[in-house]
């Protein structure tokens, strides 16, 4: 899986857009991008995947680079409850293979 | 999504004792399941691959004969600590793989283990 690099910490206010990103400029041409984050002491929760074309659903929106070598995942309207350690992961969809977390971006949302 | 229990979620033991963590995936059959262990203000970090009805996978460093894992059915993974020491206490955590209509995993709430 190509290796990501994100930043170790951000805060963001609450009702703002909290915009992570991703470096990832080793990606190969089918590995998707994924984002999982981990609220304390739970287990990590999906959020969203994409290959080239931007994805949202009811949680985020992922803006995918045209040559892919980054991302940005946003959360619209952080709310306090968005705190949580994001993780951005490479790897090939559908592959069966377990997730290779690096060490992701911690947010703080803040009143 | 697909729902996954862990059991306990939280334990206490004494030093040199065995604890057994389970994994389930309660509305979904599974072959693979994977076991992650995590310690404090660190990433997950996969300890074995989990596959029903053969012998598990272990990542390199892992002692297979420490962290027994049993996949005996499609719906259940268990985890088995021996004789375990303060250093094996952390956050355990499974999950598992839905291969077909899935392209995520999905994650187990975690076992927090406290090793005396």
């Amino acid at each position: 899986d190509a290796k990501t690099t994100q930043p170790p910490s951000m805060d963001c206010a609450e009702g703002r857009a909290a915009n992570l990103p991703c470096n990832h400029s080793t990606i190969s041409g089918n590995e998707y991008v994924y984002w999982y984050r981990q609220i304390h002491s739970q287990g990590p929760q999906y959020i969203i995947h994409g290959l080239k074309n931007n994805e949202t659903n009811e949680m985020a929106s992922l803006i995918i680079t045209e040559d892919r070598k980054s991302s940005t995942l946003i959360l619209p309207h952080a709310t306090l409850r968005d705190t949580a350690v994001y993780y951005c992961i490479v790897r090939v969809g559908n592959s069966g293979y377990a997730l290779n977390f690096g060490k992701g971006t911690s947010l703080l949302v803040t009143p | 999504g697909a729902v996954v229990s862990q059991h306990p979620s939280r334990v206490i033991c004494k030093s040199g004792t065995s604890v057994k963590i389970e994994c389930r995936s309660l509305d979904f059959q599974a072959t693979t399941m994977f076991w992650y262990r995590q310690f404090p203000k660190k990433s997950l970090m996969l300890m074995a691959t989990s596959n029903e009805g053969s012998k598990a996978t272990y990542e390199q460093g892992v002692e297979k004969d420490k962290f027994l894992i049993n996949h005996a059915s499609l719906t259940l993974s268990t985890l088995t600590v021996t004789s375990a020491h303060p250093e094996d206490s952390s956050f355990y955590i499974c999950s598992v793989y839905p291969a077909g209509e899935y392209n995520e995993q999905f994650f187990g709430p975690g076992t927090r283990l406290t090793v005396l």
